[in-house]
């Protein structure tokens, strides 16, 4: 069955970076994408960006351009968001998510981690 | 961006009720709108894509309609472990965008 399987919960310091894992299985990665959509405490959903498991190709919010980098190990079957500069407005749940289609329906959503916690504090 | 506007924020009705919510989209987009169902503690989960179609495994109480602007998804008979926030999201265009969530809470 398909699973896509977080790291563990981060607290950082103002201005470090974090790494977050979704570690998958169950499909083949290496011709999906994976988006990174994150969600602060009480609040909505806001996707951050999506990488290619196929090429590459990357597509990130503008709000977070220059702070995200999204990447993908299809040796380990592993995608990567690491995110810099970190401040207390980042502190969030981070998902990944696999999208539903390699074609057309990039942009849904179909399966998701369990999600990691990152805490920003000083 | 493609802003999404829900309504209602929340809503309680009765086991048994049929619920709607509503999804509204700045510009217009055919039908690239999901829905997903959130649970307290949990991951997203997909309902509906396509503004219409039903994911796999997804009891058929659960429909969604619309097209253009405007979009729904109905519950139609509603049950104890339906309780959970709803969001639609628009998957026309970067960035995908999600509604401020609908809260559905059991009377």
């Amino acid at each position: 069955q398909v699973q896509l399987v977080q790291s563990g919960a981060e607290v950082k310091k103002p201005g470090a970076s974090v790494k977050v894992s979704c570690k998958t299985s169950g499909f083949t990665f290496n011709i999906y994408g994976i988006s990174w959509v994150r969600q602060a405490p009480g609040q909505g959903l806001e996707w951050m960006g999506w990488v290619s498991a196929y090429n590459g190709d990357t597509k990130y919010a503008q709000n977070l351009q220059g702070r995200v980098t999204m990447t993908t190990d299809t040796s380990t079957s592993t995608a990567y968001m690491e995110l810099r500069s970190l401040s207390s407005d980042d502190t969030a749940v981070y998902y990944c998510a696999r999208s539903k289609s390699v074609a057309a329906a990039k942009g849904t959503f179909d399966y998701w981690g369990q999600g990691t916690l990152v805490t920003v504090s000083s | 961006d493609i802003q999404m506007t829900q309504s209602p924020s929340s809503l309680s009705a009765y086991v048994g009720d049929r619920v709607t919510i509503t999804c509204r989209a700045s510009q217009s987009f055919s039908s690239y709108l999901n829905w997903y169902q959130q649970k307290p503690g949990q991951a997203p989960k997909l309902l509906i894509y396509a503004a219409s179609s039903l994911q796999s495994g997804v009891p058929s109480r659960f429909s969604g309609s619309g097209s253009g602007t405007d979009f729904t998804l109905t519950i139609s008979s509603l049950q104890p472990e339906d309780i959970a926030t709803y969001f639609c999201q628009q998957s026309y265009s970067t960035p995908w965008t999600f509604g401020q969530g609908t809260k559905v809470e059991i009377k």
